[in-house]
């Protein structure tokens, strides 16, 4: 099983449509977790880390749910340059590397 | 104020090649790590450097090896290239002392093994 799942989509959307992804993590002594965005053969950047509180940047909004390790990002009104692959990212507790998801792509039509 | 900057872009080797890639942290950050992301995956972690020592290592052979030098800079070099290394190598740049920011990638190297 992987660490880190994702649906690798693609999800096509609408543009002004709402959108949301979904990722689960195996390890439950996970402490940090994050959105990257990846553009087609670029680097990932960072979209927003995800509190367990829940937050908002905008038109995006994050989730994480710790008893049943899951985490979500809700992209409202949708735009054409949203279009990309969205990757969850967690960080164990007492490591330091970034667990990365496979990603979900993301292409919002005219 | 430079982000983090790797060289070279692109890369192309043969099996059996050696390759040394390098990276640049982020200024004011002392942290590198290293990434390999194969085609129509997510970034895999290789090894982190710190103080110049390898403070942490993914699930990666012994022919991936790196480097860091006291200006925080860093190298990844592989050995005995094999087609499956074929891949975006990313380095990432992060402040040791606090854990749980972000990292930071740089553009990314890209590594075709003929």
């Amino acid at each position: 099983r992987k660490e880190v799942e994702q649906d690798p989509g693609p999800f096509n959307v609408p543009e002004g449509a709402t959108v949301a992804f979904n990722c689960t993590y195996s390890n439950s002594a996970s402490q940090s977790f994050f959105w990257y965005r990846q553009d087609c053969r670029k680097e990932p950047k960072l979209l927003m880390s995800v509190y367990s509180s829940g937050n908002e940047d905008g038109r995006f909004t994050a989730q994480l749910n710790r008893a049943s390790q899951y985490i979500s990002l809700l992209i409202r009104d949708s735009k054409l340059s949203d279009s990309a692959t969205y990757l969850c990212v967690v960080r164990d507790t007492g490591r330091r590397a970034l667990t990365f998801g496979s990603g979900t792509r993301l292409q919002v039509q005219p | 104020d430079a982000g983090v900057t790797q060289s070279p872009t692109h890369l192309i080797k043969t099996r059996g090649q050696q390759v040394t890639l390098r990276c640049s942290p982020k200024s004011g950050h002392d942290t590198v790590s290293w990434y390999q992301q194969a085609l129509g995956q997510g970034p895999q972690f290789i090894f982190q450097y710190y103080e110049e020592e390898e403070r942490q290592r993914g699930n990666f052979p012994d022919r991936f090896s790196g480097h860091q030098f006291p200006n925080y800079s860093s190298e990844l070099n592989v050995n005995a290239l094999l087609l499956g290394d074929s891949a975006l190598y990313l380095c990432a740049s992060s402040l040791w002392g606090s854990s749980n920011q972000p990292q930071h990638f740089g553009d990314g190297t890209r590594l075709s093994i003929l």
